[in-house]
């Protein structure tokens, strides 16, 4: 099975502020997906990366492949208190068969 | 549009009673998952049927068993209920299984 480690596991941070959070393999992944979980409801996909390098821009969130294609990383520019709650990345099994994910990114965002 | 759907929202058991978490997905997906959230932590797999008539353990299946029982529904079924089956329950589905997961809004679950 392909793991996903994601860290940091836990941040707290002040509005207003930039934070990178990283998600990050072993092995090669031939796409990876970003989802946020906000409090009492379910993930819900942000973005997928599929090209090594790739970046993608979704107002304030950068998110990056890697060349490799092992790891991303997912920045947030002027972070506001609505971008709160449990970033996953999720990569395909080589065996086709399901998904993996990481064990996510809990942020929280003071006003 | 529902999307994915789950029943019950909240449910208290006793140890050892038994009960059937119902999931129902209306976007005509071939795959659906069950997973469990504990507090703080990630999701964990607890079973997956990759299309209609095949289901296969996930990474925690024991105490639980599922059934799919059509192209649109995913039950799981605790049997003996454990304290530690503790959690919030989400299913998801995928029209295949790499592709985007679409979950519901989930299950919270507490055995006394």
């Amino acid at each position: 099975t392909q793991l996903l480690e994601q860290s940091p596991q836990f941040l707290s941070i002040q509005e207003g502020e930039n934070l990178t959070v990283y998600c990050n393999s072993s092995s090669v992944f031939s796409s990876l997906q970003w989802y946020r979980q906000e409090p009492g409801e379910g993930p819900v996909l942000l973005v997928t990366v599929v090209t090594g390098g790739e970046v993608k821009k979704l107002k304030r969130l950068t998110f990056q492949f890697g060349d490799a294609r092992k790891d991303s990383s997912l920045h947030i520019t002027a972070a506001q208190p609505g971008d709160t709650g449990l970033y996953l990345c999720a990569g395909p099994q080589t065996s086709g068969s399901r998904l993996t994910f990481g064990e996510g990114t809990q942020l929280t965002v003071n006003p | 549009n529902a999307g994915v759907t789950q029943t019950p929202k909240f449910q208290v058991l006793k140890t050892g009673q038994s009960m059937t978490l119902q999931c129902a997905q209306d976007m005509n997906h071939n795959s659906m998952y069950w997973y469990r959230q504990d507090p703080g932590m990630g999701l964990r797999l607890i079973y997956y049927s990759a299309s209609e008539g095949t289901t296969d353990k996930g990474e925690v299946p024991n105490g639980y068993n599922v059934s799919r029982l059509n192209k649109r529904e995913f039950s799981l079924r605790l049997e003996s209920a454990a304290p530690s089956q503790t959690s919030v329950y989400f299913c998801a589905s995928s029209g295949h299984p790499q592709e985007t997961q679409y979950f519901g809004p989930g299950t919270r679950l507490l055995v006394l």
